[in-house]
């Protein structure tokens, strides 16, 4: 069974520094992610995705992908206190997006 | 605009009672749908998937089961709760790639 793996757990960074996540999948048929944020008590929304090798920039919102090492990053710069909450990886294979496979999440705490 | 509705918002079940929870998706015709399960602290789990009336596959076992009674609903239930039940009830749709999430049903089984 597939497994997506989160690190790290938890990361604490000062208002207008980088954040960095990162995501990794066990099964080699994976070739689509998600970056989902997930506000305490609240629905998780989608930030980003990517299933090219490369890098992806959406505001202060950077992905990358390697898809050889099957390993994605999130890069949030200039991070806010607003940015404060769960941030979810998912792992998909092209045609079975019916098979959304979560991590378990990297807990993002920016302070002012 | 397609919208997303889930009921209720919250509950505090007794183990051993049923439940139906629910969701009603607007403004988008046939589309895939979903139930997550995530437990406080835990992963978010897809528990059922259904892309069409009166199909759903089940991903994970926990005695719960679910039905698409209409192209726009989907419903999750089940007899008689666990203690285990206890977490956040996602209902989600998608058609195509994305996956949108409603805002969710806290359960709380005591």
């Amino acid at each position: 069974q597939q497994k997506v793996q989160q690190s790290p757990e938890s990361l604490i960074v000062p208002e207008g520094g980088m954040a960095s996540l990162n995501c990794t999948s066990s099964d080699r048929n994976v070739d689509y992610f998600w970056w989902y944020r997930q506000h305490s008590g609240k629905s998780p929304k989608m930030l980003m995705s990517i299933f090219s090798n490369g890098e992806k920039e959406e505001g202060r919102f950077t992905v990358h992908l390697n898809k050889a090492s099957l390993h994605t990053s999130l890069h949030i710069r200039d991070s806010q206190p607003s940015d404060s909450a769960l941030y979810l990886c998912a792992a998909s294979i092209t045609g079975s997006f019916n098979k959304l496979t979560f991590g378990a999440g990297t807990r993002l705490a920016v302070c002012p | 605009a397609q919208t997303i509705h889930q009921w209720p918002v919250a509950e505090i079940k007794a183990v051993g009672s049923p439940l139906s929870l629910g969701c009603t998706i607007k403004g988008k015709s046939s589309p895939n749908l979903y139930w997550y399960w995530q437990a406080t602290g835990g992963t978010l789990q897809q528990l059922f998937y259904s892309i069409t009336v009166g199909q759903v596959e089940s991903v994970v076992q926990l005695n719960l089961s679910a039905s698409r009674p209409k192209d726009d609903q989907f419903i999750l239930s089940t007899e008689k709760l666990l203690l285990s039940h206890s977490g956040f009830y996602l209902c989600a749709w998608s058609l195509g790639v994305e996956v949108f999430f409603g805002k969710g049903t806290r359960l709380t089984v005591v």
